[in-house]
């Protein structure tokens, strides 16, 4: 799977748009997108995924660029709750193939 | 839907004993579970991948005859650490998957080895 490169930590104001890019310069055209999120002490939590289109769901929207070499995670109005690390991860979604590797993610903390 | 519970939420045990955690898909038939191991301030570690009915596949560096994976059944998999020390005191996660691109975490379970 491609690697991919998060900033390692983040803030924003509660209220206001959180944009988290992730960089996956070297992704096939085969590989998904996915972003994950972690809040303290739980288990990681499926926010999103792409291919190539831009994907909006009632958590966030997910900005691929054309080239597919980069994306954002747009978290619309952030809120205390959205405090968590957030991962980015690239996978190869088929039959036989289930896996999720971690990175090191970003540290999002939003502030009052 | 698609909730994974896992049991217990922690546990505290002397070295040297064996601890069994439990990994369950609630509402949906897991044919696919996944172990994962996280230490302090770092990033998940996949430990294992178990499919229902067949041995479990470990991760290099994953000591199979040390952290015992059952998967009996479609929404039941369980993870056991056998003579653990601690080393082994860490926050254990499952997922449970039933398709590729769609993977489940339960609340992890905090082991501490005392």
């Amino acid at each position: 799977d491609a690697k991919t490169t998060q900033p390692t930590s983040m803030d924003c104001a509660e209220g206001r748009a959180a944009n988290l890019p992730c960089n996956h310069s070297t992704i096939s055209g085969n590989e998904y997108v996915y972003w994950y999120r972690q809040i303290h002490s739980q288990g990681p939590q499926y926010i999103i995924h792409g291919l190539k289109n831009n994907e909006t769901n009632e958590m966030a929207s997910l900005i691929i660029t054309e080239d597919r070499k980069s994306s954002t995670l747009i978290l619309p109005h952030a809120t205390l709750r959205d405090t968590a690390v957030y991962y980015c991860i690239v996978r190869v979604a088929t039959s036989n193939d289930y896996k999720l590797s971690f990175g090191a993610g970003t540290t999002v903390t939003v502030r009052a | 839907g698609a909730v994974v519970s896992q049991h217990p939420s922690w546990v505290i045990c002397k070295s040297g004993t064996s601890v069994k955690i439990e990994c369950r898909s609630l509402d949906f038939q897991a044919t696919t579970m996944f172990w994962y191991r996280q230490f302090p301030k770092q990033s998940l570690m996949l430990m294992a991948t178990s499919n229902e009915g067949s041995k479990a596949t470990y991760e290099q560096g994953v000591e199979k005859d040390k952290f015992l994976i059952n998967h009996a059944s479609l929404t039941l998999s369980t993870l056991t650490v056998t003579s653990a020390h601690p080393e082994d005191s860490s926050f254990y996660i499952c997922s449970a998957s039933d398709r590729p691109y769609e993977q489940y975490f339960g609340p992890g379970t905090r082991l501490t080895v005392t």
